[in-house]
């Protein structure tokens, strides 16, 4: 079974509509992280969380939502979906130690469209 | 704040060819730095990694990696391309002093030719 997974794998949504995307892992790791990639732009950092306490904005967040509803457990959620939300969502998890965050594991990517 | 640059969005090469791919960074100190591979419809999936160990790091298919610090460099190499390489291609880095993520560069394709 894979360590990182994400539900759905695929979602056509319409313009306005509240979706969640989730993310579940079984490596036991503290830290998750939500990006978005869009082609020629590389991996965007969305929100991310050192612990099921702690939430912290990445570079893109307006438009999105989290929770951590357990170690394992990290969602994702656009409030009101708009169509430049179309792309690529991926979760990841890692270790780390203090400042540092170590190498990081993903899932398989959930791709979204927003028509 | 710390930064990656992939130089060249796509990069083409012969099957049997040298495979160079650069990545610079920004830091202040050495960091940890990673290199990424992504094959089409799937995650990302780590290929090596320096942890401030040895400056010429060993990954899987083949891939290996030097870290060089007065070029702030770490580029990607494979002695041979093969056609199941062709894939993106992310470096990422990770720096205590500056912020408590990994950065991400924007991304080299790889393009294999027959």
């Amino acid at each position: 079974d894979a360590d990182v997974t994400q539900t759905p794998r695929n979602r056509i949504t319409k313009t306005g509509k509240r979706i969640m995307l989730e993310c579940s892992q079984t490596k036991g790791h503290d830290r998750m992280y939500w990006y978005r990639q869009d082609p020629g732009l590389g991996l965007r950092l969305i929100y991310y969380s050192f612990d099921v306490k702690d939430i912290n904005k990445g570079e893109i967040s307006d438009g999105y939502s989290v929770s951590r509803q357990a170690q394992a457990k990290f969602s994702l959620s656009l409030e009101s979906a708009i169509p430049n939300q179309t792309a690529l969502y991926f979760c990841a998890t890692s270790e780390g130690k203090g400042m540092w965050s170590y190498e990081q594991y993903f899932g398989p990517g959930t791709r979204l469209t927003v028509t | 704040a710390q930064s990656v640059t992939q130089l060249g969005s796509h990069v083409s090469v012969s099957e049997g060819a040298l495979v160079l791919l650069r990545c610079n960074y920004s830091s202040s100190v050495p960091p940890y730095l990673f290199w990424y591979v992504q094959y089409p419809n799937q995650g990302l999936q780590l290929l090596l990694k320096y942890t401030s160990a040895a400056t010429l790091v060993k990954g899987i298919n083949g891939f290996e990696a030097e870290f060089k610090k007065s070029e702030t460099s770490f580029h990607l190499t494979k002695p041979s391309a093969h056609m199941s390489d062709a894939a993106e291609y992310f470096c990422a880095v990770s720096d205590q002093n500056r912020d408590d993520k990994i950065i991400f560069g924007k991304g080299t394709r790889l393009h294999i030719l027959p």
